[in-house]
């Protein structure tokens, strides 16, 4: 079985200033995908980032880039240039390859605060 | 954009009652989900499907079922609603397996009481 270990509850940051949220997992899979999931206040969750654990290269959007070390099995989020909206909890998912892969396996999240 | 809506935002039953939480999805997504979110636990896979009328067991079935008797449409169920299921409840769809992420409903809050 698959497990996802975010170790901050909590976290706060200056707006404008850059916050790297930490997410480990423990696997025997080599074929895997991860990603972080956001859930704003309104409680929408919506996936910021994606990763193919068969691609060495960090998967960035905007403002969202993650550092991928498959042989430590860490997968963190950095968010630069933080934004009030940027608030919310985050969430680290895994989910293997393969036939019959269905379930994503999630963190207990961080909740990250945006200080004005 | 895939849309997946939940039908109720907030809900309260009385313990004992049954109870159902519907989910519907636009885009013609194979797989569907229920998960229930708890502070400090995350969220925890209760049910999915897989396909029309196709359910499988997640990490929590016990006190819950699901039906899907049409694509679109995936219904849980609280048989007997106990005050230990008071919760958030999402809803989540996907095309391709879990592979390219889920699609999220806004989610139910579940009271109890």
């Amino acid at each position: 079985a698959q497990t996802v270990t975010q170790s901050q509850p909590e976290m706060s940051v200056q707006e404008a200033e850059t916050v790297t949220l930490s997410c480990t997992y423990d696997t025997s899979e080599n074929n895997y995908y991860l990603f972080w999931y956001k859930q704003p206040p309104s409680r929408q969750m919506i996936l910021v980032i994606r990763q193919e654990a068969y691609k060495q290269q960090n998967a960035t959007e905007n403002r969202f880039s993650v550092n991928f070390q498959k042989a430590a099995k860490s997968f963190s989020l950095k968010i630069s240039d933080s934004q009030l909206g940027d608030t919310a909890m985050y969430f680290c998912a895994f989910i293997r390859s393969g036939a019959g892969s269905y379930q994503l396996t999630f963190g207990k999240g961080t909740k990250l605060s945006v200080i004005p | 954009d895939v849309k997946v809506t939940q039908s109720s935002r907030y809900l309260v039953k009385r313990t004992g009652e049954k109870v159902f939480l519907e989910c519907v999805q636009d885009m013609d997504h194979e797989n569907m989900f229920w998960y229930r979110q708890d502070p400090g636990l995350g969220l925890r896979l209760i049910y999915f499907s897989y396909d029309v009328k196709m359910k499988e067991k997640g990490d929590i079935p016990e006190g819950y079922s699901v039906s899907r008797e049409k694509k679109e449409r995936f219904s849980l169920i609280l048989e007997s609603a106990s005050t230990n299921q008071t919760s958030m409840y999402l809803c989540a769809s996907s095309l391709y397996g879990g592979l390219d992420g889920y699609t999220f409903g806004s989610g139910t809050r579940l009271t109890v009481v």
